[in-house]
């Protein structure tokens, strides 16, 4: 089955860090741009930034409010991508999303979308 | 950065049309900012149902469909179904790299 897995989110300080995980399986991930997106509850989805593949210097872009604390990485030998966050807020609270983009007949579109996991900052 | 603007919310009656719009603060949507459309369910992760203005995945029902319309992009839903009941996020590419997503729209089916 074709699916992202998010993974490793959970309960850290103000101030903490935490790095969550987006593993591909049924497909190869290295081809494609990661995004994350992310949603605090009864809110709206919001982008959070991506990577870009080998092929795009594994570029990366962040919204203003995480640039600068948060890093999209990927190891395309594990078929995965990482968003490490640092110098958490409690407004960072939220259901973590990855999905991919990917080239659907010649156009690029976001396709499969994780489950999420959910990050909660929190004294 | 840009606000993209929705619709908070719509009511349509089963078997009808209604047409969601998505706004940008920075003047007309244009193909330019390759629209998306992805319908969010309770409890669900996003799916996406429109990409690049009107391009459909294998999985999107033939009764959506995505265009330009008077400046913003557009979602129009021909055939209501109560499972299309649903929040629907508009998305819009920046200078090619940065996304910003609409406050999205609760469609009501009633």
């Amino acid at each position: 089955e074709v699916q992202l897995v998010e993974s490793g989110g959970g309960l850290v300080q103000p101030g903490g860090s935490l790095k969550i995980s987006c593993a591909a399986s049924g497909f190869t991930l290295s081809g494609s741009a990661v995004h994350w997106v992310r949603q605090a509850s009864g809110k709206g989805l919001e982008w959070v930034g991506h990577i870009r593949s080998k092929t795009n210097n594994y570029a990366t872009a962040y919204v203003a409010s995480v640039k600068g604390r948060f890093t999209i990485s990927r190891d395309d030998s594990k078929n995965t991508a990482y968003l490490q966050m640092n110098s958490l807020k409690t407004e960072d609270t939220a259901v973590y999303y990855c999905t991919r983009l990917t080239t659907v007949n010649t156009l690029e579109a976001f396709d499969i979308w994780g489950q999420g996991t959910m990050v909660t900052v929190s004294s | 950065q840009a606000v993209v603007t929705q619709e908070p919310s719509l009511t349509v009656s089963p078997g009808g049309t209604v047409t969601l719009t998505c706004g940008s603060s920075t003047g007309a949507v244009t193909s330019g900012h390759y629209p998306y459309w992805v319908q969010q369910k309770p409890g669900q992760a996003p799916r996406t149902l429109i990409y690049d203005t009107s391009n459909k995945h294998s999985w999107t029902p033939a009764r959506f469909s995505g265009s330009l319309l008077g400046g913003k992009a557009a979602l129009t839903l021909s055939g209501a179904q109560p499972e299309d009941e649903a929040e629907y996020y508009c998305l819009l590419f920046y200078s090619g790299a940065y996304v910003v997503f609409g406050g999205g729209t609760k469609l009501t089916v009633l």
